[in-house]
């Protein structure tokens, strides 16, 4: 059981926009920042946003970050074929000092 | 380039032990805080432990706290991770991130990972 809650899955056909939630509680996403990974099948995991909405450098803009008390989502519009992986949410957690992740959201490009 | 080699991964027994290393390259070492974060087969994200980069400060999950141990040398730009009283539910690609600061602090993120290397716990 993970600390953030995540959808398991989102879809979406190209071109269209898909958000995927991030549900936390005071003493992770309430008190601290959020950040995006993107795992692609059979790779590494990549910083997609930091600091809530802050994309680095080389992240295509159609990747939006945003957040609201204890939750946060995360945007993707144009949606491509190549988006098709696994999106985890992260953040601090004040009561267990270190890192919590969310359980992860397989998106499946239609 | 950036770039963090993760290695050491393999087959141990319940109760063994093992090292994994992660060699980095390209950035100063010294300057940047250190993470573990695993992932068991399947399953998401787990962080494991931090460490800030003179390697004064280290942090744990509470999974691993008491059993694993984060370290640094500097020198050869390696990160380890001695994993001791290994247990199945600890089978996971391990995966060495960098941090972008040199202490490890609440809103920073893990911005270059490493390809990860396999544990298995099994007899």
């Amino acid at each position: 059981q993970s600390v953030l809650t995540q959808p398991p899955s989102a879809s979406g056909t190209p071109g269209q926009r898909v958000t995927i939630s991030c549900s936390g509680s005071s003493s992770n996403i309430g008190s601290n920042t959020v950040n995006w990974y993107q795992q692609l099948p059979g790779t590494a995991p990549k910083l997609l946003i930091y600091s809530n909405h802050q994309r680095p450098s080389g992240v295509p803009d159609r990747f939006s970050g945003s957040k609201s008390g204890t939750s946060a989502s995360l945007a993707i519009s144009g949606l491509q074929s190549e988006d098709e992986a696994d999106y985890y949410c992260a953040a601090w957690d004040d009561s267990l000092n270190g890192w919590v992740f969310g359980g992860g959201t397989k998106l499946t490009v239609l | 380039e950036v770039h963090l080699l993760a290695s050491g991964g393999g087959l141990v027994q319940p109760g063994g032990s093992l090292r994994l290393s992660c060699a980095a390259s390209g950035f100063p070492f010294s300057s940047y805080a250190m993470s573990w974060v695993r992932q068991a087969p399947g399953k998401g994200l787990e962080w494991v432990s931090s460490i800030s980069g003179n390697g004064g400060s280290t942090y744990y999950a509470n999974s691993v706290k008491g059993r694993f141990t984060i370290s640094r040398d500097n020198y050869k730009n390696t990160l380890y991770l001695q994993m001791n009283s290994l247990r199945a539910e600890d089978t996971a690609v391990y995966y060495c991130a960098k941090l972008t600061q040199m202490i490890v602090t609440r809103g920073d993120a893990f911005d270059i990972w490493g390809q990860g290397t396999m544990v298995t716990v099994s007899s």
